[in-house]
Order: structure tokens, then C-alpha cells, then sequence
């Protein structure tokens, strides 16, 4: 069974508006939550994460939210740029185990056009 | 500085032959991590090696798949009479702690058995 979930694959904004992605979780053990994104032919690239003690975390025009009742968290990226056109993956991990064994969703591809 | 190297970056294999998929983590990181990309999934976890042993394989599909790292560094995923199922593209991470460091990925090896 998937425990992280992107339920879209696919998304596509114009330069300048929001993106936002989403992803859903089902095991209430995750409590460290992470955002990759990948270009064709290289590996995934760390790029913000979010404790559950937190709600909210921010970096530049990268804003990771975490709802816990939901079980949601979000991405947002504003403005959106065609660089940020690649595939975003969300990232789950349960503390207990001691370190990041991620658990990942099947990613949503975002472009970004002029 | 360098990042995680892996090489093949391609490989491709006949049903049933033996395959290794070699690793070069980040100088300096204690932790790594397997992990398998299959076409529209997100990356699975396989292995984690803290220093020379591995701490959890719980990942690996099945007793074909191994993985060494003898001196601590660089580690081999081995796959022994390799089957179809197995095409993906294998990825391998490290970080300097095994938790709450950033995972760095390496660009993978995509496998293809023929």
C-alpha cells in the first residue's frame, strides 16, 4: 500500500503564479517530512523539509506547510520559474527508526511556461 | 566539492547474468543508502549502511539482491540471475549522519534486462 501519496502527476502554471503541490500520508508514525526535486538524468535533490512540531517551514520562495490532523502537507513555490520546471517528490520518515529511511511518493512533474 | 558517483550510469543485462551497480558516497559520510526508481514510481528504499555494516535490508525484494560496504566507503549492490522485474534505475544516497542530515543522491545506474 502506498503511504505517501501524490495524487497529481502532472501540473502546469505560468511563469510568475503559484505552484502548489500536494501529498498525503497515512502512517501516523512519519513525523520528518521532505521535498525533492529531479531533473532528467540526475539523481533527486534535497530541497526543504519540515519537522512535525512544525507547521509551517520556509526558504526563499519555497514554503513546505504540514497539516497533521489531515495528514497533508503542501508545497508552494512563488513565483514560479521555468527552472523549477522537474519533478517533485515528497518524502516521509518515521523517527523511531533512527535515521531517514524515506518513504516516497510517485512524484508530480511541474512546468513552468513563459 | 564531488558529490555521490555511481557507476555504470547504464547497464544492460541478459536475463539470468550476475550484475554490480557500484556506489561512491560523499567523502566523509558515515551513512548510505540504496534505494530503486521504477518507471512513474518514486524512488524505494533498499538498504541503509552505517559505516562498514549494513543496519536495515529490510528493502531488498529477495535473496538475489546484496550489498556491501567493506571498508566504509564505497558500496556494491549486487543482483545474482537478474530478471526483468529488476530493470529500474538504482540510486544511491549518503549523508554525514544518518538522521536529520540531508540525503545527497547520486545521478543512478538505470539497469535494463533484457
Amino acid at each position: 500500500d502506498q503511504q505517501v501519496k501524490q495524487n497529481s502527476p502532472s501540473l502546469s502554471v505560468q511563469e510568475g503564479r503559484i505552484s502548489i503541490l500536494n501529498c498525503d500520508y497515512t502512517n501516523s508514525m512519519f513525523d520528518y517530512f521532505l521535498w525533492y526535486k529531479k531533473y532528467p538524468a540526475e539523481g533527486p535533490t534535497f530541497l526543504i523539509s519540515i519537522s512535525s512540531i512544525k507547521d509551517k517551514n520556509e526558504d526563499g520562495r519555497f514554503t513546505v506547510f504540514l497539516n497533521k490532523s489531515a495528514k497533508h502537507l503542501s508545497l508552494h513555490i512563488v513565483p514560479s520559474q521555468p527552472g523549477d520546471s522537474a519533478v517533485y517528490f515528497c518524502a516521509a520518515s518515521p523517527v523511531s527508526g533512527g535515521y531517514n529511511k524515506l518513504i516516497f511518493g510517485a512524484g508530480t512533474r511541474l512546468a513552468v511556461h513563459p | 566539492g564531488a558529490g555521490v558517483s555511481q557507476t555504470p550510469s547504464n547497464k544492460v543485462t541478459e536475463k539470468g547474468k550476475y550484475v554490480e551497480l557500484r556506489c561512491d558516497p560523499i567523502s566523509g559520510h558515515t551513512a548510505l543508502y540504496w534505494y530503486r526508481q521504477s518507471l512513474g514510481q518514486g524512488p524505494e528504499f533498499l538498504i541503509y549502511f552505517q559505516g562498514t555494516g549494513a543496519a536495515d535490508d529490510s528493502g531488498l525484494p529477495n535473496d538475489r539482491f546484496f550489498a556491501v560496504r567493506p571498508e566504509g566507503s564505497v558500496s556494491t549492490l549486487k543482483i545474482q540471475r537478474t530478471e526483468r522485474g529488476d530493470s529500474a534505475v538504482y540510486l544511491c544516497a549518503s549523508s554525514f549522519r544518518p538522521f536529520t542530515d540531508t540525503q545527497y543522491f547520486g545521478p543512478g545506474t538505470r539497469l535494463t534486462v533484457l
